[in-house]
């Protein structure tokens, strides 16, 4: 099994739509927690870390589920640009490494 | 300011040829790491430094993979006797401070083993 699982899509959408990607997370003890969105042929940047209390930055939510090892990122108002894999990331404590999983593919059509 | 940099942006080898990758982090980043992404896939850590030292190699494959970064800024990732199973692109981050997960990314260096 994975350490990190994420749906690869892809997740074809309309502009303004609300689409919401999941991912599971193997290890129990994680404690940090991130998404990071790459464009195509491009390399990975960090979108937004993700906290126990949910949090907000714009038209992105990302919210952190421990009792189910789940992550959620929620993106309101989809736009053209948002066109990406997003790639949901456990920190490893012990050595600061990211530990990606496969991405899920989001489409966002005129 | 100047991101992440790495050379060669493409490298087509021979099998059982060696290779080496360059790194060149942001100016000042203490930490930098290696990843190994293939395609359809999210990066796979490799190993990672802080200043000279290299603290964690538990994610390079087998013993033909090795990194340096002996003066705690540049470093180079080599491979011995690549075999076409090697062929991805490889990634290099690096962070400001000592164990961040804040990591900027470098555009990677496609390697084709043929």
């Amino acid at each position: 099994r994975k350490e990190v699982e994420q749906d690869p899509g892809p997740f074809n959408v309309p502009e303004g739509a609300t689409v919401a990607f999941n991912c599971t997370y193997s290890n129990s003890a994680s404690q940090s927690f991130f998404w990071y969105r790459q464009d195509c042929r491009k390399e990975p940047k960090l979108l937004m870390s993700v906290y126990s209390s949910g949090n907000e930055d714009g038209r992105f939510t990302a919210q952190l589920n421990r009792a189910s090892q789940y992550i959620s990122l929620l993106i309101r108002d989809s736009k053209l640009s948002d066109s990406a894999t997003y790639l949901c990331v456990v920190g490893s404590d012990s050595s600061y490494k990211l530990i990606f999983g496969s991405g899920t593919r989001l489409l966002v059509r005129p | 300011g100047a991101g992440v940099s790495q050379s060669p942006r493409y490298k087509v080898t021979k099998r059982g040829q060696d290779v080496a990758l360059r790194c060149d982090p942001i100016s000042g980043h203490v930490s930098l790491y290696w990843y190994r992404q293939a395609l359809g896939q999210g990066p796979e850590f490799l190993t990672y430094f802080n200043y000279e030292a290299q603290q964690d190699k538990s994610g390079l494959p087998n013993d033909r993979f090795s990194a340096e970064r002996p003066e705690g800024s540049i470093s180079t990732l080599t491979i011995q006797r690549t075999e076409q199973r090697d062929s991805a692109m490889y990634r290099c981050a690096s962070s400001l401070s000592r164990g961040s997960y804040e990591q900027y990314f470098g555009p990677g260096t496609r390697l084709t083993v043929t």
